[in-house]
């Protein structure tokens, strides 16, 4: 089946700060999307993104299908950004990043 | 109405218990899921039912019993688990093929 990494698997950030989380999948796809699941269990969906570029308020996320990739960024990082990222291919998981913003 | 609710929200069991998880959905979806998390894990889907048939079983063991009632209820019977079954138990739900699942708060089950 088709495989699915996250990276980095934890970061920590001071609040204000930008990053970048990535997604590698190992074939081509037709359903992608980023979740943020926070501390309580509940699993939000952020982007439908097989390909193409989304922007949600700080959020926003880029595919390249063609070079299998995916990244999430977060502007401006707040405290309630904490939680785990996930990207998910095809209905499968990948391991997440766990993130921590920083007051 | 955006919402996929599970009941209970909390359930204890011991070994011997049967006992079912509870889904429902009022979005007009079709397809309804499964998934199992671990502490500290990435859900893992369990089961997918496609307009009320199964369509997908990830090799779950037969203590998992998935029913799929109507198009809104979506149900996981549980028989003679083992305490390494305790986890998060996620139900979603979406139209079939490409679309966005939506995903209840899910039920925490331990297993005694």
């Amino acid at each position: 089946g088709i495989q699915v990494e996250q990276s980095p698997p934890d970061l920590i950030l001071q609040e204000g700060a930008n990053s970048t989380l990535r997604c590698n999948f190992s074939d081509s796809v037709n359903n992608l999307q980023w979740f943020h699941q926070n501390p309580w269990g509940q699993l939000i969906n952020l982007f439908y993104i097989p390909s193409g570029t989304k922007q949600n308020g700080r959020l926003s996320a880029t595919t390249v299908a063609t070079e299998r990739y995916s990244l999430l960024y977060i502007s401006s990082s707040q405290t309630t950004d904490s939680g785990v990222y996930f990207c998910a291919v095809e209905q499968r998981f990948g391991a997440g990043t766990r993130l921590t913003v920083k007051p | 109405d955006t919402e996929v609710t599970q009941t209970p929200k909390h359930l204890v069991m011991g070994m011997t218990n049967k006992k079912s998880l509870k889904c429902e959905q009022h979005m007009g979806h079709r397809a309804m899921y499964w998934y199992k998390q671990k502490a500290k894990k990435p859900p893992e889907l369990m089961f997918v039912y496609s307009y009320e048939k199964l369509s997908i079983n990830e090799s779950v063991p037969s203590r998992f019993s998935p029913e799929c009632p109507n198009s809104s209820l979506l149900n996981l019977h549980l028989h003679a688990l083992q305490p390494e079954d305790s986890a998060l138990y996620l139900c979603a739900s979406s139209q079939p093929g490409l679309a966005v699942p939506y995903f209840g708060p899910g039920t925490r089950l331990t297993v005694t």
